[in-house]
Order: structure tokens, then C-alpha cells, then sequence
């Protein structure tokens, strides 16, 4: 069936590090890829997406590129900040489908 | 305000007792969505409204788990003769709908614990 898998936490990283999350999925169809933050106290939400093979998503510094033919989308960023520390979730939506799937979220502690 | 709402924010109850949690979404937004988080774990899906109609309850885990949306704007998550493991976060979200793949806008959550 649908699902996704993420990379187990915590990652903890010092401030300027270079961040990866790995993020595989299985899915029937065609889906569209979401990443999800949820910081210390709040509720999701979305960081970027992707809604097509080999499109990249962006936004606050983090990328992400649909790759189709390793059915992946890893999360990354070049310089991690204290405030980024929150819990990263990787999902999609299957084509003509409207419910996230979600992976289990991955853990992300950022030090000085 | 401009967000999704949901109220309680924090409930407990008794085992056996029956809870209803509220959702109100975005104003206009067409779809809503409610999703159960255990601990430790990522949303799951439970059920999905476009306007008043339920087109899609196949998460919800038992016969005691009921939403509506009777107006086709707030939407109530009712679970009657709660079990311990019904406890988690009850998390609402709302998307403009009339597109496939609208991003979803989440409520903070209700966090449910079952005595």
C-alpha cells in the first residue's frame, strides 16, 4: 500500500552544518510531494512541494527534488540554523486523490 | 483570524465517556480534512469533507468515530465510548479545493487523553 519512509531521528547537527532527511515513497500513480514542519509548539506546516517529476521545491533556504525514478524527496539545506529545530514530515497526495500520506516524522536539533 | 481553529485545544475524559472536538476552517475553503497523530508518529488520515458531503471517511477506525459538516463550514470529530487507545493529537485542515493537490492548512491540533 501507500506509504513513506523517512529517515529516524533525532539528527542533531551544530548551526552552519549541512542538513540531509531522506525521504522515500510508494505510491500509486502519479503523486505530488509535500514537506511539513512542525516546530516546538505549533501546528504543521507546509514548507514546500513538488507536484511533478523532477521538480524542485524551495523555501526558507530549504530544496527538495521530485525524483521519480528512486521515487524520492530528500529534504536539504547548506547552512542549519538553531531555529530550524522542529520535526520534518514528508508526504504526498496521489493524483486525483485529495488525503496526505505522512512519513513518521524526523527530529531535527540544531546547536550552537 | 486567518488560520484553522480547533477547540479544545487539550481535553480529557474518562474511558467510556463520549467527546466531540471541533473544527473551524479557513473561511471559503471547500475541503476539510481530519487526521489522527499518535505520539511519536506521523497524521493519518480519518476523513474528508468537500463542502457539507463526506466523500471519503475510510480512516476512521471504528463505528464509534463520527464527523459532520452540516453547513459545509465547521466540522465536529464526535467519538462516543472512548478507549485508551483513542488518545492523540486530533488535527483539522482546510484547502481551497476545486484543484487537485491545494496545499492543506492545519489547525494546532486537539490533544485528546483518554483516562
Amino acid at each position: 500500500g501507500d506509504s513513506v519512509t523517512q529517515m529516524e531521528g533525532p539528527v542533531t547537527l551544530s548551526e552552519e552544518a549541512f542538513l540531509t532527511i531522506n525521504c522515500t515513497y510508494t505510491a500509486t500513480g502519479y503523486p505530488s510531494l509535500f514537506w511539513y514542519v512542525q516546530y516546538p509548539g505549533e501546528g504543521l506546516q507546509l514548507l514546500l512541494k513538488a507536484t511533478k517529476a523532477d521538480d524542485k521545491g524551495s523555501n526558507k533556504g530549504f530544496e527538495a527534488t521530485y525524483r521519480k525514478e528512486t521515487t524520492s524527496f530528500h529534504l536539504e539545506k547548506g547552512s542549519v540554523q538553531v531555529s530550524d529545530s522542529a520535526v520534518y514530515f514528508c508526504a504526498f497526495v496521489t493524483g486525483g486523490g485529495n488525503k496526505l500520506t505522512f512519513g513518521t516524522g524526523t527530529q531535527l536539533k540544531v546547536e550552537l | 483570524g486567518a488560520g484553522v481553529s480547533q477547540s479544545p485545544r487539550y481535553k480529557v475524559a474518562k474511558r467510556g465517556q463520549d467527546v466531540a472536538l471541533r473544527c473551524d476552517p479557513i473561511s471559503g475553503h471547500v475541503s476539510l480534512f481530519w487526521y489522527q497523530q499518535a505520539l511519536g508518529q506521523g497524521p493519518e488520515f480519518l476523513t474528508y469533507f468537500q463542502n457539507e458531503a463526506q466523500l471519503d471517511k475510510s480512516g476512521l477506525p471504528s463505528d464509534r468515530f463520527f464527523a459532520e459538516r452540516p453547513e459545509g463550514s465547521v466540522s465536529t470529530l464526535k467519538i462516543q465510548r472512548t478507549q485508551q487507545e483513542d488518545s492523540a493529537v486530533y488535527l483539522c485542515a482546510s484547502s481551497r479545493g476545486g484543484e487537485v493537490n491545494q496545499p492543506q492548512h492545519f489547525g494546532d491540533g486537539t490533544r485528546l487523553s483518554i483516562l
